[in-house]
C-alpha cells in the first residue's frame, strides 16, 4: 500500500496562475480532506469529502475548489493563486467504522509545498 | 472537542522509554484521545487512540487514567527517528471534521 500520495511535492506559482493539487489513496477510504499548514501554525481544514461525488467546505475554503470524481482521488484547485495561499498542503483520508462523527482516524500524505510569488 | 495541555518540550535518551503526558481534564464520556506526531516537514502521522482502556500497537502504548482526565503516550524504546512534535488530540461526536492540533510536545531523542 502506498497509502496517501500527493502530487506535486513542490510548486512555485505567480500571482493569478491556476493549478490543481492531486491526492490519491489506495486504502479504499470513504473520507478525504485537504488541510493547509502555515509556518508555526496548526492545520486548517479547507474542504473535505465524505464520498465519491460529494464535497463540503471546511474552515478556510475561500479561494479553493475541490472535486471527488473517483473514490480514490481528491483534487484541490486554485483558480487564481494569491501570495496568501503560500503554504504546505496536506491531504488526508479516513474510513468510517460506524464510530461517532468526528472520531475517524485520518492518515496523511507527505504534503505539497506551494509558493505563490 | 476538549482542550488538551502538553509540556512544550522533552528530552529522551536513545533506547530509553519516552513518556509523553497529556492533560484533558474537560474530556467528556464519548470523546476519544488521539495521538499524532509530525516529523519536521512531513505529514502528520497517526500513532494510537483510545477511549477508556489502555491501548498498545506496534508503535506505542497509550495509558489513560481511570478518570480519563489525563493520558500518557509511551514510546518503549525511543530512537533518533522518533524526534518529532507529538500532539494529543481529544475528539468526539461534535460534528467537527477537522483535526485540531495544539502546540504539542517537541520530543528530542538524544544519542
Amino acid at each position: 500500500n502506498a497509502g496517501v500520495t500527493q502530487t506535486p511535492k513542490f510548486r512555485v506559482l505567480k500571482t493569478g496562475q491556476s493549478m490543481t493539487l492531486l491526492c490519491a489513496q489506495d486504502m479504499n477510504h470513504e473520507y478525504m480532506y485537504w488541510y493547509r499548514q502555515d509556518p508555526g501554525m496548526g492545520l486548517r481544514l479547507i474542504h473535505y469529502s465524505v464520498g465519491e461525488g460529494t464535497t463540503a467546505k471546511g474552515e478556510v475554503p475561500d479561494g479553493y475548489n475541490v472535486s471527488r470524481l473517483k473514490k480514490q482521488n481528491f483534487l484541490l484547485g486554485l483558480e487564481s493563486a494569491a501570495p496568501s495561499q503560500t503554504s504546505v498542503y496536506f491531504c488526508a483520508s479516513s474510513y468510517s467504522r460506524g464510530l461517532p462523527f468526528g472520531t475517524d482516524t485520518q492518515y496523511f500524505g507527505p504534503g505539497t509545498r506551494l509558493t505563490v510569488l | 472537542d476538549a482542550k488538551t495541555t502538553q509540556p512544550p518540550s522533552m528530552d529522551c535518551a536513545e533506547g530509553r522509554a519516552a513518556n509523553l503526558p497529556c492533560n484533558h481534564s474537560t474530556i467528556s464520556g464519548n470523546e476519544y484521545v488521539y495521538w499524532y506526531r509530525q516529523i519536521h516537514s512531513q505529514g502528520p502521522q497517526y500513532i494510537i487512540h483510545g477511549l477508556k482502556n489502555n491501548e498498545t500497537n506496534e508503535m506505542a502504548s497509550l495509558i489513560i487514567t481511570e478518570d480519563r482526565k489525563s493520558s500518557t503516550l509511551i514510546l518503549p524504546h525511543a530512537t533518533l527517528r522518533d524526534t518529532a512534535v507529538y500532539y494529543c488530540i481529544v475528539r468526539g461526536d461534535t460534528g467537527r471534521r477537522a483535526l485540531t492540533f495544539g502546540s504539542g510536545t517537541r520530543l528530542q531523542v538524544q544519542p
